[in-house]
Formats: structure tokens, sequence, C-alpha cells
């Protein structure tokens, strides 16, 4: 069975730098046939995604989001990372890691972890 | 991109049936056959309920049901149950190769 844990700091001031990671387990992250994604939730909002990564390291990122966000994956410690530069209030959400197909099929999420942007 | 278009709220009762809309655009749901639904209760992560417009995972009830017409696709919940009650989201592929989801819409079972 597939877990996927988040896990960072809760609390990033506004102008740094918010690092999460997701570590995998049950699964290759090697997978062939799956990416590895974030998706984050600002309270009571919907759903934005992200970004996603392959293992080869190949990157898929929201237009919106792409100036600010970096995703990278790191096959031997079996975990993907975000790394979003110059936060905001607006960056304050939970933050998913999930696993999905090439044509975005998410089925397996991880249970979230919240990050504030607050001074 | 634009996020994905769905009501806010729908309501209904017990034992009857609900169509949620999700519209998009000719660069994401009108060119693929690639939408898929989430259910979302408070507190959890999104649960997959459809994928691939009318798919269901495994272990997921058939009284949840996919189609599409055009830009617009459309889950329907048949013999609603109280336990349905909650947040449900689209999501679809789209032409730049990335990934949109819908605003949400909060079903409420009266």
């Amino acid at each position: 069975q597939l877990q996927l844990q988040e896990s960072g700091p809760g609390l990033v001031k506004p102008s740094e730098t918010l690092s999460l990671t997701c570590a995998v387990s049950g699964d290759s992250i090697t997978s062939r046939t799956y990416y590895w994604g974030w998706i984050r939730q600002p309270p009571g909002k919907g759903l934005e995604w992200i970004g996603s990564i392959y293992f080869t390291g190949s990157t898929y990122y929201n237009p919106s989001l792409k100036s600010r966000v970096t995703i990278s994956v790191d096959t031997a410690k079996i975990q993907f990372s975000l790394k979003v530069n110059s936060v905001t209030a607006a960056d304050t959400a939970t933050y998913y890691c999930a696993r999905h197909t090439w044509n975005y099929r998410i089925d397996y999420w991880g249970q979230g972890t919240p990050v504030t942007v607050s001074a | 991109q634009s996020a994905l278009t769905q009501p806010a709220s729908v309501s209904g009762s017990p034992g009857q049936s609900i169509t949620i809309s999700c519209t998009g655009t000719s660069s994401d749901i009108g060119n693929y056959n690639f939408v898929s639904w989430y259910q979302q209760h408070p507190g959890k992560g999104p649960k997959l309920i459809i994928y691939d417009v009318n798919t269901r995972p495994s272990g997921v009830s058939n009284r949840f049901s996919g189609s599409k017409s055009g830009n617009t696709a459309s889950l329907t919940i048949s013999g609603l149950q109280t336990e349905d009650e909650t947040d449900y989201y689209c999501s679809s592929h789209t032409t730049s190769g990335t990934l949109v989801f819908g605003g949400g819409t909060k079903l409420t079972v009266l």
C-alpha cells in the first residue's frame, strides 16, 4: 500500500522560502507509470495544482506559480521536494503531495501539511 | 490557466439524484477525456471517485457516475445518502500538459 508523508516547517516568514518534502513508501519512486505532484488548498478554498515531477527529473509547473516554484526528486532517499520562494500570506495553505498518472489521474494523496506564512 | 467552473453548492434529499457540472474550455475538458472527480470530507485529503470522465476506481460506489458533453463534464450521484454530504472537485488535463481543478462544490443532503 503506497504511503505519502509530507514534512516541513508549519510556519514560514513572509519573503522567505517554503520547503516541504514528501517521503514515499510502499512503491517505487522510479516507477515509469507515475508522476509525483504537489497540490495546495488555502483555508476554506479549493484545490490548486502546484506542479509535478517524473523520476527522471522532468518537471511541470502551474504557469501562475512557475517563477517561484522548484520541485526536485531524490530517488536514493525515495522522496521528492517542493520549494516556493518569496512567500506571502497568499501561500498559506494545506500542502498535499500526491501520485498521479501521465494524464493527471491522482490516485494517492498524502494526509496534507498546513503551512502558515506569517511574521 | 483558469480554474474550471463548478457551482458553489448543490443540494438534494436522501434517495434523490443530483448532478454537479464542471465547465472548462477547448484547451482542457473539450480536448481530452481526462476528467477526474474527487470527494473531500472536512479535514481529509481528497479521494478519487471518477477518472477518465466516467470510470470508477475499485471500491467506489456505483451510485457515482460521470459524463461529458463538449466543454462540460458532469458528476451524478444517485440514491443520495447523508454520507455524501461534503465537497466535490473536478479536474482536467490541459493542452499545455498541466492540471487544472474546479473551484469545488459543496453538496448538502437535506
